[in-house]
């Protein structure tokens, strides 16, 4: 059974910090990897899609990079604003064919302190 | 058009209340899902409906029943719900693949729902 971590659980840094947010998953037969934003009390946002046979994705200040043999993904945020502020949630996809379930971790908080 | 709508955005309702929750999107995509969402936990998957037919459930109590009427439009019709089933409810969407593979998801700002 697939399951995905997120280091660190919160995580504050004072504006204009460059941060790394991580995630780890058991089971390196996935199919992409997908970073969202999520802001209290609404939905989900996509930030960046990668997918298996890519190394990394970027947008904006925004670069995600995906290693699936060792299980990993990071998501890079250059120059941090406190609009940043939010929960930042990895989730992976099953390997083509086996579906479309999402499994997500439990998400790193971050504060960004103007 | 990259938008997930949901309506409505807040919903209180009793224990032998009926009502529905409604998600809408126009970006041609065939794939759409519900999730349940509690505090300070990721998103849990309910429902996925792949060209208009249920593909999976997440062996959801029947008090939950999803209606998929056409390609753009998803209900969770919800019944004699119990305060646990508070949360908020969020629907997605995506494109499936040429190969049973799906695409980027795109979410709706949710719905809260209090049941009382």
């Amino acid at each position: 059974k697939q399951e995905v971590t997120q280091i660190p659980a919160a995580l504050s840094v004072p504006e204009g910090e460059n941060l790394v947010l991580n995630c780890s998953f058991t089971d390196s037969a996935i199919y992409n990897l997908q970073w969202f934003r999520q802001d209290p009390g609404k939905g989900l946002t996509s930030l960046l899609l990668i997918q298996s046979s890519q190394r990394e994705q970027t947008s904006g200040r925004l670069n995600a990079s995906l290693d699936k043999s060792s299980g990993r993904s990071t998501l890079y945020i250059a120059a941090s604003q406190p609009g940043d502020s939010a929960t930042y949630l990895c989730a992976v996809r099953p390997r083509k064919g086996s579906g479309s379930r999402l499994t997500f971790g439990e998400g790193t908080q971050l504060t960004v302190n103007p | 058009d990259t938008e997930v709508t949901q309506t409505p955005k807040h919903l209180v309702m009793g224990m032998t209340n009926k009502k529905s929750l409604k998600c809408e999107q126009h970006m041609g995509h065939r794939a759409m899902y519900w999730y349940k969402q509690k505090a300070k936990k990721p998103p849990e998957l309910m429902f996925v409906y792949s060209y208009e037919k249920l593909s999976i459930n997440e062996s959801v109590p029947s008090r939950f029943s999803p209606e998929c009427p056409n390609s753009s439009l998803l209900n969770l019709h919800l019944h004699a719900l119990q305060p646990e089933d508070s949360a908020l409810y969020l629907c997605a969407s995506s494109q499936p693949g040429l190969a049973g593979d799906y695409n980027e998801q795109f979410f709706g700002p949710g719905t809260r729902l209090t049941v009382l």
